[in-house]
């Protein structure tokens, strides 16, 4: 099946600072992904869909300020974690669509982000 | 909005028992996931589910589709400890989202 890739795969970072997370279709086209956060212990809670060429579009609660989606091209697009704080530590998990498929999802590897 | 709801939440089970896991959703969809996760790691495609009355299966495992009911179901046979893991159902949306039932964790002891 197709690949999607993420980078990295954990992180741990300092309070305050910034953090990228990028994921890329390796082998497919995507104009659409999406991101999502798992807490321990529980499910996967979508954060936002990318959208190649245009603005991201962030689902209620979440300050698109502080997470900061760029999609740039059909095979990347980039969550990055502003100003980062313990709170923010989670498992990132992105899935793309194959814009030539039936438009099954394939998901990354997953980032886990750890803030001291 | 669309609600995602597995039972049961946690499941222990002996090898070579049978049982099911019950995804229901409150709204309309045509398209319907289930994935497996282990410990710290992504998720893993295990069906696509497309239309109404859907039935696929791989190993031990058969998921199927009732889109009048929304309810789609997991199956396992013969239960093994290889299959212990977090089992999640996820809907798609008109606008292509996403959503994902809260999970089943499911351990099997020898």
């Amino acid at each position: 099946g197709a690949v999607v890739s993420q980078h990295p795969s954990w992180v741990i970072c300092k309070s305050g600072t910034s953090v990228k997370i990028e994921c890329r279709s390796l082998d497919f086209q995507a104009t659409t992904m999406f991101w999502y956060r798992q807490f321990p212990k529980q499910s996967l809670m979508l954060m936002a869909t990318s959208n190649e060429g245009s603005k991201a579009t962030y689902e209620q609660g979440v300050e698109k300020d502080k997470f900061l989606i760029n999609h740039a091209s059909l095979t990347l697009s980039t969550l990055t974690v502003t100003s980062a704080h313990p709170e923010d530590s989670s498992f990132y998990i992105c899935s793309a669509r194959d814009i030539d498929t039936t438009g099954e999802l394939f998901f990354g590897e997953g980032s886990r982000l750890t803030v001291l | 909005e669309l609600k995602v709801e597995q039972n049961p939440l946690f499941l222990s089970m002996q090898e070579g028992k049978n049982y099911t896991i019950y995804c229901n959703y409150s709204t309309t969809s045509d398209r319907l996931y289930w994935y497996r996760q282990d410990p710290g790691k992504s998720l893993e495609s295990l069906f696509v589910l497309l239309s109404n009355g859907a039935v696929k299966q791989e190993g031990r495992l058969m998921a199927s589709l009732d889109t009048k009911a929304r309810l789609s179901t997991l199956h396992i046979t013969a239960a093994v400890h290889d299959l212990s893991a977090t089992y999640f159902c996820a809907v798609v949306l008109n606008n292509n989202d996403m959503r994902f039932g809260a999970g089943t964790r499911l351990t099997v002891k020898p």
